[in-house]
């Protein structure tokens, strides 16, 4: 167990729908990432958050957002939701976002997402 | 751009057998190198890592070689075992705009026959 803790587990819903994934993070680590896993494509790195500000952004749709709230916890929020959305996607918290605190991502079980 | 290139993209290995994975990088700044595993319907974790001023790092039945001059790192897993079927990233890790940036690689699926 990572200590990091996702919700839902499973998320089904449809086309054009708009849903909210929950991510805590590991108790003291400031970093929060979200990842998202597809079949064929490996782990896509979507952003990064630490201690509330966004610190990077990786590949991801305007269609996304995200945000980390003061008690550390981060939401992805995907909305006008397409079949390809459908994915793994992990939230990693990490200690910081400089030096070793910020070399490993502790990572949650995942939210799987499908849309029909 | 793929700034980490792994492969194979899977590998079948028979019961007690040495699985190697490799990895390439291009970005000398890179300067912490781990590997995840990754259970089917588990998010990663952290396997071993290793950083550019060594060339081997052993943890019990997992190995990484690091080939600093040729920009290659690989894992090697020695008696593989059932249980070690699994999905396995390599990463590289490097100070990118004053935040530490963790590149991976696309991953190598890994399946050992008992």
């Amino acid at each position: 167990d990572s200590g990091v803790t996702q919700t839902p587990k499973h998320l089904i819903t449809a086309t054009g729908q708009r849903v909210t994934l929950r991510c805590s993070p590991r108790s003291g680590d400031l970093s929060v990432y979200w990842y998202q896993q597809s079949l064929d494509q490996g782990l896509q790195f979507l952003i990064q958050y630490y201690n509330g500000e966004e610190r990077a952004k990786g590949n991801i749709l305007e269609r996304f957002s995200a945000q980390q709230f003061p008690d550390l916890h981060s939401e992805l929020n995907l909305s006008s939701l397409e079949l390809g959305d459908s994915a793994l996607y992990f939230c990693a918290s990490s200690v910081g976002y400089l030096g070793q605190g910020a070399e490993t991502q502790y990572f949650g079980p995942g939210t799987r997402l499908l849309v029909l | 751009q793929q700034q980490v290139k792994q492969s194979p993209q899977s590998l079948i290995v028979q019961k007690g057998g040495i699985s190697i994975i490799n990895c390439a990088y291009e970005n000398t700044a890179f300067d912490y190198f781990p590997w995840y595993q990754q259970f089917p319907g588990k998010g990663p974790a952290l396997l071993i890592a290793i950083r550019p001023d060594v060339s081997e790092k052993k943890e019990g039945r997992f190995t990484i070689s690091f080939n600093k001059s040729a920009k290659q790192f690989s894992l090697h897993i020695m008696d593989s075992q059932p249980g070690d079927s699994a999905t396995y990233f390599c990463a590289a890790n490097s100070n990118a705009g004053n935040n530490r940036k963790l590149i991976w690689g696309l991953g190598t699926s890994l399946a050992v026959n008992p």
